[in-house]
């Protein structure tokens, strides 16, 4: 059964640092592509990040590119966000989400429950 | 940049009415358009990929259609549970992965 449970979320002041880990169960982890998406309250879905399997290509959209640094653990199937110099317009449910059927880093079936950060003083 | 463009923002209409949503591209993203839908609390649910084809489990009452930069997410005959955010995304043209503003359909 596919599982991912992001984790690590919280309050964090402008200019803090946070973590975030998604633990991925049920598919061959090693060899998925993998992003983070994010979704402020009230608004739609944001792509953050992507990651290849082997964690050799990394891909950032403009508005985290500098600050946030997406890896990943393939002996512990772990997904992770560093955030670095936290906005408030970082506020937002962040997702790790995957595909059941194939390694795509851009279309995704299984969602979970998500991680809330919530950047504020 | 692709920007997905989607209209109306919000559709008022009744169960059993069919709704017509559309998501507009700023480029061509050949089939590569996905539509998900979003209730409150809930994460994305991936309705159709590649702009015709439904994802599993998903109703065939849901019907998507398009290429290039126009598609259409048809629901024939909307059900209680099909009153939600409806979003587009793209796939064609990245990074970015780009998602539309969002249809509203609400009860009438």
């Amino acid at each position: 059964e596919v599982q991912v449970v992001e984790s690590g979320g919280g309050l964090v002041q402008p200019g803090g640092s946070l973590r975030l880990s998604c633990a991925a169960s049920g598919f061959p982890f090693s060899s998925y592509a993998m992003s983070w998406v994010r979704q402020a309250p009230g608004k739609g879905p944001e792509w953050v990040a992507a990651i290849s399997g082997s964690a050799g290509s990394t891909y950032y959209a403009d508005s985290v590119k500098g600050r946030f640094t997406i890896s990943r653990d393939n002996s512990k199937n772990t997904l992770y966000l560093q955030m670095n110099r936290l906005r408030a317009e970082d506020t937002a449910v962040y997702y790790c989400p995957t595909n059941t059927w194939g390694s795509f880093a851009d279309l995704w079936d299984f969602w979970g429950r998500g991680t809330l950060v919530t950047v504020s003083p | 940049e692709t920007v997905l463009t989607q209209s109306p923002a919000t559709l008022s209409l009744s169960p059993g009415e069919s709704a017509t949503l559309s998501c507009t591209a700023s480029q061509s993203v050949s089939t590569y358009l996905s539509w998900y839908q979003q209730k409150p609390g809930q994460a994305p649910r991936l309705l159709i990929y590649d702009a015709s084809n439904r994802a599993t489990g998903i109703p065939a009452r849901f019907s998507g259609s398009g290429s290039g930069t126009d598609f259409t997410l048809t629901i024939s005959g909307l059900e209680p549970e099909d009153f939600a955010i409806y979003y587009c995304q793209q796939r064609s043209n990245w990074p970015p992965i780009t998602f539309g503003g969002g249809t509203k359909v609400e009860i009438k």
